[in-house]
């Protein structure tokens, strides 16, 4: 059992759809992130929150709006997605954000989500 | 980013020992070694890290050169839950570094019965 859960597991929407990806973490941890994962593509990382302030956002197109109400909870709101987008979306958190303490990054299970 | 090499697929048996090798000739003085693991279905998951010592914990070992040029990740005896793509990243642990994680390709690792 992992300390970060995320829901959905399993996503289809069509390109005209709104929906949001919800990510929790009972881990206590001030840092949460989104990555996304592509068939055949490593890792990447689209967002940094720390203490519910966004720090990084790795070029992500805006169709793609996170949101951070609390250190507990990260969403991945999406609307007009692209076939492109279709991936596993992986949200994790670690202990803080900053001067690299090398602390170990915790991952969820992700989201697959299908772009009809 | 400093970049990392691993093999693309490594198979190994049941019970036995595993060495996973990863190359990281440009890392710097400042760069820790990090490893992570992803089975099937699933998020990625922490292994270990070290600098410059040989480092243990109850998962793995990780086995540094001493010009760090290279690494090891060494699974004692593999089972077949250890089937999964390993990731060697390095991290910058400089005052401002990076708490990015930039993954790679990774290497795939078969444990056979």
């Amino acid at each position: 059992e992992t300390g970060v859960t995320q829901t959905p597991r399993h996503l289809v929407m069509g390109m005209t759809n709104k929906k949001s990806l919800k990510c929790e973490q009972h881990l206590g941890h001030n840092a949460m992130y989104w990555y996304k994962q592509s068939a055949k593509k490593p890792l990447e990382l689209m967002f940094v929150y720390s203490l519910e302030e966004r720090v990084e956002n790795n070029s992500v197109p805006s169709r793609f709006s996170p949101e951070c109400p609390n250190s507990s909870h990260l969403f991945l709101h999406l609307h007009t997605l692209q076939p492109e987008d279709s991936a596993l979306y992986l949200c994790a958190s670690s202990q803080d954000w900053g001067p690299s303490y090398n602390q170990p990054q915790h991952f969820g299970d992700g989201t697959r989500l299908s772009i009809l | 980013d400093a970049k990392t090499t691993q093999p693309n697929s490594m198979e190994s048996n049941e019970e036995e020992p595993v060495h996973l090798p990863c190359n990281h000739s440009t890392i710097s003085g400042t760069d820790y070694i990090h490893w992570y693991r992803q089975l099937p279905s699933q998020g990625p998951e922490y292994v270990i890290h070290g600098l410059t010592s040989n480092v243990n914990n109850r998962m793995a070992s990780l086995a540094i050169a001493e010009d760090r040029k290279s690494s090891t990740l060494i699974l004692h005896r593999a089972t077949l839950r250890d089937a999964a793509v390993y990731y060697c990243i390095l991290r910058d642990g400089t005052q401002g570094g990076s708490e990015k994680l930039v993954f790679g390709k990774g290497t795939k690792l078969t444990v056979n019965p």
